[in-house]
């Protein structure tokens, strides 16, 4: 069964500088790798996936992605953080059947950005 | 500006009480889900419906029930509320190997 740890509960960075949210993933064959996005009283809402190709993947609002299969690694960054991109972010990853009954999320990391 | 529409956005229960949580989509979307988000756990897998007419349990489906009543919706019944089900609840629907889009949620209280 998959399954994906976001080892920090809470990142907190100054506006300007870059930032990093960790995600790393266990599943059976190739993984299908999400980050989602949730605002305050929001649904989540979809960054950016990695389902094949590069492994740098650009997604909205300036994100990026990195897999790396031998660390079983999907971080997310960005290179100049914004006060507006605090907010609780998810990694998820779905098996390589392409069903989303098999999708499983991460806890969470609370990124804050201080001006 | 669609997508998928949870209803209601909020309520509060009394243990034992029932009630139907509704979602609806406009995406054309075959495949719907119902999660619900606990702090520190992520998001759960309730129970999934990959098709009209077919629903199937998900990690946590105890307490639980579903109905897909067309293309478009997708329902959460508690029968019998317990205070272990006050959470966020979202419903979310996807094509194949896209991405899901959820809605908004329906925090859920029960007392």
């Amino acid at each position: 069964a998959q399954s994906v740890a976001q080892p920090e509960d809470q990142v907190n960075v100054a506006e300007g500088n870059p930032l990093t949210v960790k995600c790393t993933y266990s599943v059976s064959g190739n993984p299908y790798l999400f980050w989602y996005v949730q605002y305050p009283n929001r649904g989540l809402q979809f960054l950016l996936k990695y389902i094949t190709g590069d492994n740098l993947v650009k997604g909205s609002y300036g994100f990026e992605a990195e897999f790396n299969k031998s660390q079983t690694s999907f971080h997310l960054k960005k290179p100049s953080a914004l006060v507006s991109d605090s907010a609780l972010y998810f990694c998820a990853v779905r098996g390589g059947s392409g069903n989303n009954n098999d999708m499983r999320f991460g806890a969470g990391t609370r990124l804050t950005v201080k001006p | 500006n669609a997508g998928v529409t949870q209803t209601p956005k909020f309520q509060v229960l009394k243990t034992g009480q029932s009630m139907t949580l509704q979602c609806a989509q406009d995406m054309n979307h075959n495949s719907m889900y119902w999660y619900r988000q606990d702090p520190g756990m992520g998001l759960r897998l309730i129970y999934y419906s990959a098709s009209e007419g077919t629903t199937d349990k998900g990690e946590v489906p105890n307490g639980y029930n579903v109905s897909r009543l067309n293309k478009r919706e997708f329902s959460l019944r508690l029968e019998s509320a317990a205070p272990s089900q006050t959470s966020v609840y979202f419903c979310a629907t996807t094509g194949v190997y896209q991405p899901q889009h959820f809605g908004d949620g329906t925090r859920l209280s029960i007392l």
